[in-house]
């Protein structure tokens, strides 16, 4: 029973344009949710997250929406590069306690240029 | 400035072998995670540690899966009898665990198992 779910395995976009990776979440405990980027043959490196009290957290290139009725949560790059190019994870977490992450599958992102 | 450290990159056992998995946390960082990723999934949590304690073992899948951290900082993590399905690479990660906020947990490289 997937919690977090990723359902596109992949995005391909051009050099410039705007990437938009999306996630969908069934726990509503879920109270924090994040955006983690991997490399090949690296861990998993952070890269951006929201509180659910918030709608929007932005941090340069990037920007997460939340949006809690819906249970969804989007990120977009923009502009993207190709550097961008990695694997992304949506993930999900409830604060206090362990706060162990729950990820999705993951969506392997390619920006060409 | 270390990160996170996983020793041996890289395991390969036959069935029903023991292994043990190290990691090696950023140091000062209280709190130290147990992920499992198969492929095509995400990590999956196994175990939580605060200090020297398991604070929250309910990802371990079963009883041949245990963990320790004697000292509150290196943890080794144990498999048992292996299976070929504890294929995986094995994730720890670290954080800080403030009194406030969320505290960002530091992924280490991982360890891949392969078990013929």
């Amino acid at each position: 029973d997937q919690q977090v779910k990723q359902n596109s395995p992949s995005l391909s976009v051009q050099e410039g344009r705007i990437s938009i990776l999306n996630c969908d979440y069934t726990n509503s405990m879920f109270d924090y949710f994040l955006w983690y980027k991997k490399y090949p043959a690296e861990g998993p490196t952070f890269l951006i997250s929201i509180s659910s009290i918030k709608d929007k957290n932005e941090d340069g290139r990037f920007t997460v929406f939340l949006n809690k009725s819906a249970k969804h949560l989007s990120l977009h790059i923009v502009p993207s590069q190709p550097g961008d190019s990695a694997v992304y994870f949506c993930a999900a977490m409830t604060q206090g306690g362990s706060e162990k992450l729950v990820f999705g599958k993951g969506m392997k992102l390619t920006v060409n240029p | 400035g270390a990160g996170v450290s996983q020793t041996p990159s890289n395991k390969v056992t036959e069935k029903g072998k023991y292994v043990e998995l190290r990691c090696d946390p950023i140091s000062g960082h209280t709190a130290l995670y147990w992920y499992r990723q198969s492929l095509g999934q995400g990590p999956e949590f196994l175990i939580y540690f605060q200090g020297t304690g398991a604070a929250d073992d309910s990802g371990l899948p079963n009883d041949r899966f245990f963990a320790v951290r004697p000292e509150g900082s290196v943890s080794t993590l144990k498999i048992q009898r292996t299976e070929r399905g504890d294929s995986a690479v094995y994730l720890c990660a670290s954080s800080s665990r403030g009194t406030s906020g969320v505290d960002e947990q530091f992924f280490g490289p991982g360890t891949r198992l392969t078990v013929l």
